[in-house]
């Protein structure tokens, strides 16, 4: 089974200073996803950043950026430039590769959130 | 185009009663999984279902289930509802093929009494 720890409860930082955001993960798997998620009040979870496990390369998405160290099963999430709008709860997810071509999605595992507030 | 639309979006229940949720899909999707946020066990999966056949079950007892339409709309059903059963219920809808990013609906906010 697949376990992803997020050990940050809550973190806080000055509007426009850079944050990052600790994921570590635990699976046996060697075809695999990971994704940061962040849910705002409105409760919506909205993608983030997307890392597949077989590409080396960092993702990024303009102010937001990984760092995927495969071996040492680590994830991590940097926002640069943080807004208050970047003010969230934001969960890492692991998710399995795919087992059966045209069948769906496998699950999404999650860990327990970071709370992340921006201070103006 | 129109996002994962979940109804409804607040709802009260008495123990021992059963609920239905609905979750409406992006136009185009055919997967849709099914997840329960609570403060104490977080996010965990309930069951995905893809053309109307449910293809993966999390860990929780017979008295959740869903099923999916032929229009790619899901429902999921809780009966004789228990006091832990009160949670953000949150529906996630994918297009077609495997592991692309999945939409999330607003949730429906459930509250057992």
């Amino acid at each position: 089974a697949q376990t992803v720890t997020q050990s940050q409860p809550e973190m806080s930082v000055q509007e426009a200073e850079t944050v990052t955001l600790s994921c570590t993960y635990d699976t046996s798997e060697n075809n695999y996803y990971l994704f940061w998620y962040k849910q705002p009040p409105s409760r919506q979870m909205i993608l983030v950043i997307r890392q597949e496990a077989y590409k080396q390369q960092n993702a990024t998405e303009n102010r937001f950026s990984v760092n995927f160290q495969k071996a040492a099963k680590s994830f991590s999430l940097k926002i640069s430039d943080s807004q208050l709008g970047d003010t969230a709860m934001y969960f890492c997810a692991f998710m399995t590769g795919p087992r059966r071509a045209n069948f769906g999605n496998e699950k999404l595992t999650f860990g327990t959130g970071t709370r992340l507030t921006i201070i103006p | 185009k129109a996002g994962v639309t979940q109804t409804p979006r607040y709802l009260i229940k008495t123990r021992g009663q059963q609920v239905t949720l609905s979750c409406s899909p992006i136009s185009g999707h055919r997967s849709v999984s099914w997840y329960q946020q609570t403060p104490g066990q977080g996010l965990q999966f309930l069951f995905e279902y893809f053309s109307e056949t449910q293809r993966n079950k999390g860990n929780f007892p017979g008295r959740f289930s869903g099923r999916q339409f032929s229009n790619s709309r899901s429902e999921m059903n809780v009966s004789t509802l228990e006091l832990g059963d009160s949670a953000l219920y949150l529906c996630a809808s994918s297009s077609r093929g495997v592991n692309t990013e999945a939409f999330f609906g607003q949730g429906t906010r459930l509250t057992v009494v």
